[in-house]
């Protein structure tokens, strides 16, 4: 049974660094990409960018980039995401999910259960 | 990369049939038969319902469908029951394995 399984919710100030980390089990973790999804309090998802485990490709939303990085390390099945430093308007749950598709990475079939990040000072 | 369009809210009442419109530009939706729609209850992660435009992953029920027509995709959930009531998402692929969701819309069951 595919798995993902992250880490534990985040209280942090403004300014702060922040990694959070998805760990999968279940499949291959090298051979899928591994996506990020943002949703701020009561609004709808975002799709942040990707990452492939195996050679570390990465893509991001234009959004995102230059916000966040997206890294993995598959020794230890592990994706992360990352922030150098935070802001209020980074509140918001994360969740990582494997993308997949037949011709094109193109849905999400697994998501891990969400991580709540909250900055506030 | 702009959000795709979703109506805020559609309604129903049990046994009735709704249809959940996705538009999104010929750089997404219109380019690629890749639309994925998902189901998001209050307080869970969202689950996958419709995959490649039409395919259902094993375990969602007949009742859910989806289809294209040019830059709009649709969701459409026959046979409608109180659990089906939810936050509905789709999503498209635009392209070098990016993808873009769409708003979201409530579904209440009346």
């Amino acid at each position: 049974e595919v798995q993902l399984v992250q880490s534990g919710a985040e209280m942090k100030k403004p300014g702060e660094p922040l990694k959070i980390f998805c760990k999968g089990s279940g499949y291959s973790f090298s051979s899928y990409w591994i996506g990020w999804v943002r949703q701020m309090p009561g609004k709808g998802l975002e799709w942040m960018g990707i990452i492939y485990p195996g050679d570390s490709d990465t893509r991001y939303s234009p959004s995102f980039q230059g916000q966040v990085t997206i890294s993995a390390d598959k020794s230890i099945r592990t994706a992360y995401l990352q922030w150098n430093s935070l802001k209020a308007s980074d509140t918001a749950m994360y969740y990582c999910a494997r993308q997949v598709g037949s011709s094109s990475v193109n849905y999400f079939d697994s998501w891990g259960q969400g991580t709540l990040v909250t900055v506030s000072s | 990369q702009s959000a795709l369009t979703q109506p805020a809210s559609v309604s129903g009442s049990p046994g009735q049939s709704i249809t959940i419109s996705c538009t999104g530009t010929s750089s997404d939706v219109g380019s690629y038969d890749l639309v994925s729609w998902y189901q998001q209850h209050p307080g869970k992660a969202p689950k996958l319902m419709i995959y490649e435009g039409g395919k259902r992953p094993s375990g969602v029920s007949n009742r859910f469908s989806g289809s294209k027509s040019g830059n709009t995709a649709s969701l459409t959930i026959s046979g409608l029951q109180a659990e089906d009531e939810a936050d509905y998402y789709c999503c498209s692929y635009a392209g070098s394995n990016t993808l873009v969701f769409g708003g979201g819309t409530k579904l209440t069951v009346l």
